[in-house]
């Protein structure tokens, strides 16, 4: 089973960029989120769903869009590119939507320069 | 909201010894504790959770112990092995919430 894949690994952008990380799960899960995880700050959610067509806001979603138009894919948008987004995205889904293990991708590292 | 701290940030021992890791969390409505293991460029993984109904629980080496009335948790490893060395997250949910708020992360390291 592939599970949580995303996609790209690495990717540099200039401020002012637009890109989008994929995240794709093949587990008929639920719940999707996204996290960032920077040194000392641990994993920080950004933005989750708890089903198609359902996104809603975590600890820090300014300059992140969502959207989740089928259950296996929760794309995450940068608009416009800044050096605060430097860091690694991780993906994470679990079946439930109160309770379960999160399956996490491999992450995605992004540097803004 | 929630607010998980874990300490401590970087923990070295000796391959043999034990590795105890601690999280204090702010919500006493809080009661889902997992415990996720990140090996080097890898995502995180689920390796022992415990519920606010259980005082302990044990899977081979490792145990998770929780205090509800002092609103901490610990991860205990015994007998480490090299293979042991990865950051270490605990993290804390309601039940009526789907957020998972995590630690900050501590850097094992299993000296051989």
């Amino acid at each position: 089973n592939a599970g949580v894949t995303q996609t790209p690994k690495f990717q540099v952008l200039k401020t002012g960029q637009s890109m989008t990380l994929q995240c794709a799960q093949d587990m008929n899960h639920e719940y999707m989120s996204w996290y960032r995880q920077d040194p000392g700050m641990g994993l920080r959610l950004i933005h989750y769903s708890v089903g198609a067509g359902i996104t809603d806001q975590g600890e820090v979603p300014n300059g992140y869009n969502v959207s989740r138009s089928t259950t296996e894919d929760f794309p995450l948008r940068l608009l416009s590119a800044a050096p605060s987004q430097t860091s690694v995205y991780f993906c994470a889904s679990s079946y439930g939507t109160k309770t379960g293990e999160l399956f996490f991708g491999e992450g995605s590292r992004l540097t803004v320069l | 909201g929630e607010n998980v701290e874990q300490h401590p940030s970087t923990l070295s021992v000796q391959e043999g010894d034990s590795a105890v890791i601690k999280c204090t969390y702010s919500d006493s409505a809080s009661n889902y504790f997992p415990w996720y293991k990140q090996e080097l460029g890898k995502g995180p993984q689920l390796i022992i959770d415990i519920r606010s109904n259980v005082g302990e629980k044990k899977d081979q080496r490792i145990a998770v112990t929780l205090n509800k009335t002092a609103k901490h948790f610990s991860l205990h490893i015994t007998e480490t092995q090299p293979e042991d060395s990865a950051v270490y997250f605990c993290a804390a949910r309601k039940t009526s919430g789907s957020r998972l708020t995590f630690g900050e992360g501590t850097q094992l390291t299993v000296n051989p």
